[in-house]
């Protein structure tokens, strides 16, 4: 069975400031995994996935995150933090590509809050 | 194009009533996906299609929830004999032959 734990419910940061939420997966297979983002009462966006070529993958919106094997972590962060970007966002996992073609396995997630 | 439509938006019913969610997928998309999320928490996967044919509803929670799609395209999720725990936002998302999954608005269920 695959799982994901997010760390942290909720994540304040100021803007312009690094933004960091954390995934760690739990998998008996090669992973594929996914970062999410919802705004309020708006489906589920993606923002990036891992699918086995580069570790380090780069998504929208200037969100980028790192597949470590070691850790089973798949963080996701932003250099800059950016009003707009107050949201949920979710980590989620599959054991097929693209995650079209299997259920994917959420996260909780995390509330990602912006300061002025 | 459009993207993945769902209706309606939102839906009170009162207990023991039965309902009927729509999902629209974007047109060409083979694969479609429900989806249930309860207040503060992620998305758990309902049931699958593949076209017309139904190849995974491990995750429909009781024999109450139903879901079909006939033509294979507009899906209907039917939840019949409605509880208070069946309060949430169902999501539909489809894709293209095992690609990224587009994910409609939701439709946020109240059971009074």
């Amino acid at each position: 069975a695959q799982s994901v734990t997010q760390l942290g419910s909720h994540v304040s940061v100021s803007e312009g400031a690094l933004v960091l939420l954390r995934c760690n997966y739990s998998s008996s297979v090669p992973p594929y995994l996914f970062w999410y983002v919802q705004y309020p009462n708006q489906g589920l966006q993606l923002l990036l996935k891992y699918t086995s070529a580069a570790t380090l993958v780069k998504g929208i919106n200037g969100f980028e995150a790192e597949f470590k094997k070691s850790e089973t972590s798949f963080h996701l962060t932003k250099p800059s933090a950016h009003m707009s970007d107050a949201a949920e966002y979710f980590c989620a996992v599959s054991d097929s590509s693209g995650g079209g073609a299997d259920g994917l396995t959420f996260g909780k997630g995390t509330h990602l809050i912006i300061q002025p | 194009g459009a993207g993945v439509s769902q209706s309606p938006r939102y839906k009170v019913a009162k207990r023991g009533q039965d309902v009927a969610l729509r999902c629209d997928p974007i047109s060409g998309h083979v694969s479609l996906f429900w989806y249930q999320q309860a207040l503060g928490q992620g998305p758990e996967f309902l049931t699958y299609f593949q076209n017309e044919a139904q190849l995974d509803k491990s995750g429909l929670p009781s024999d109450r929830f139903f879901a079909e799609r006939p033509e294979g395209s507009v899906s209907t999720l039917k939840i019949q004999r409605t509880q208070q725990e069946d309060s949430a936002v169902y999501l539909c998302a489809s894709s293209y032959f095992g690609r990224e999954q587009y994910f409609g608005p939701g439709t946020r269920l109240t059971v009074t």
